[in-house]
This record gives structure tokens, sequence and C-alpha cells, in this order.
């Protein structure tokens, strides 16, 4: 099955510190996404990528950068972090099979509290 | 933007009740759907996907989707206490899956 590392799995940091959340995963999906997990929002898409080098905007991208620099990594980048970032992070890599639907695989989650 | 709406929030039912689960979206250009399950404290896991009208069936497990209305649904036969998870339904058009906010399923011995 296809495996999706995210680290670390908890992060403390205070508002206005730099935090970079990691994710590797080593299936050679082509897609990458960066999600956020909150009760009564669901799974929320911040930043996806296509591959390596490209990142896109995702539904909720403001406070957030991403960077693609490889096939495996995907990362995501909160400059100045705010309590309003805390949350539950996932990170999902897939790839549009021929004529069917793009399965996504998920990391376990990096729980983030910004104090 | 696209939204995904659940329904019920959260439901208990007994040890082998069918249990039904349900989710409107608001693109009918919608391509793909897809059901995904989520323990406690775990990551979300891909559970059926279906891109047509119609029915899907996998074990216990019957997905139901259905365009015109906008409809789509999940329903679980001879539920049992393991099946206790949040359940998110998605849809996407343009490799981008949209998620709705969750059903919280509790089977109760």
């Amino acid at each position: 099955e296809a495996a999706v590392t995210q680290s670390p799995r908890n992060k403390v940091a205070v508002t206005g510190g730099k935090v970079t959340l990691s994710c590797n995963q080593t299936n050679n999906h082509n897609n990458m996404y960066w999600y956020r997990q909150d009760t009564g929002h669901g799974l929320r898409l911040i930043h996806y990528s296509y591959g390596a080098g490209s990142t896109e905007k995702g539904d909720i991208p403001d406070g957030y950068k991403a960077s693609r620099p490889s096939q495996e990594n995907f990362s995501l980048i909160l400059e100045l972090a705010t309590p309003s970032q805390t949350s539950v992070y996932f990170c999902a890599s897939g790839d549009p099979g021929l004529g069917s639907a793009e399965t996504l695989y998920f990391g376990s989650g990096t729980r983030l509290t910004v104090l | 933007q696209q939204k995904v709406q659940q329904s019920p929030e959260s439901l208990i039912v007994p040890e082998g009740a069918m249990t039904s689960l349900n989710c409107t979206f608001s693109d009918s250009a919608s391509q793909y759907f897809a059901w995904y399950r989520q323990h406690s404290g775990k990551a979300p896991k891909a559970l059926m996907s279906i891109f047509s009208n119609g029915e899907k069936e996998e074990g216990r497990f019957t997905i139901h989707l259905n365009k015109a209305s906008l409809h789509f649904s999940l329903h679980i036969r001879d539920s049992q206490p393991s099946d206790s998870a949040l359940y998110l339904c998605a849809h996407t058009g343009n490799y981008k899956y949209v998620f709705g906010a969750g059903t919280r399923l509790k089977v109760i011995a």
C-alpha cells in the first residue's frame, strides 16, 4: 500500500514563528496535497502539486506557502504562525488512474498548536 | 467554490443495523465521487468510489450516486462496532477532491 510519512507528528509553535511541516511519499505519485482538518469543516485543501517544482493554491491558501523540491517531498510552510492555524494537518498523495478515480493516500497527520 | 453537505452530523446505531449516510454536492459537473473513512486519531482511508450514476457494492458497503439530484450515499449493512468512525464524502472534477465535514458513526454492541 502507498506510504506517506509526515513529520513532525506534533508541533507547538509560538505566534509569529516560522513552522515547516514535511511530507514524504515513496510511491512515485505525481499529485500531492496539504489539507487541514478542523471539527465541523472536514478536510480543507490548502495547497497541492502536480509534480516536482509545481505548487498550486487550494481553497484556503492564505497564510501558507508550499514547496515541492522533488517527486517525493512536499512541504507546508507557515512563515508567521497564528493561533487560528492551530489544527491537524494531513498530507496526501495520489495519481489519477486512466479511466478511474484518483485515490488519495494520507499520512498520519501533524497536530500543530500555535500559542 | 464547490460545496459538499453531509447528513446527519452524527449517528448512533445498534450492532447489526443498516446505516445510511448522505451527501449532497453542488456541482453537477463533478466526475468522481468517493467515501473515505477515518478511525479516531488515524489518517483518512479510501473506502469506495464511483464515477457514473447507479450503485456499487463491496461486501457490506453500498454506494449510490444520483447526479441529477446531486445526491451521493453510503449504506452499511450489518453494521459492526469496528465501523465506528468519521465518514467523509468527496467529489472531484479537476484532480482536486472537495470533502464534506463528515458524519461521525458509532455502532454500539
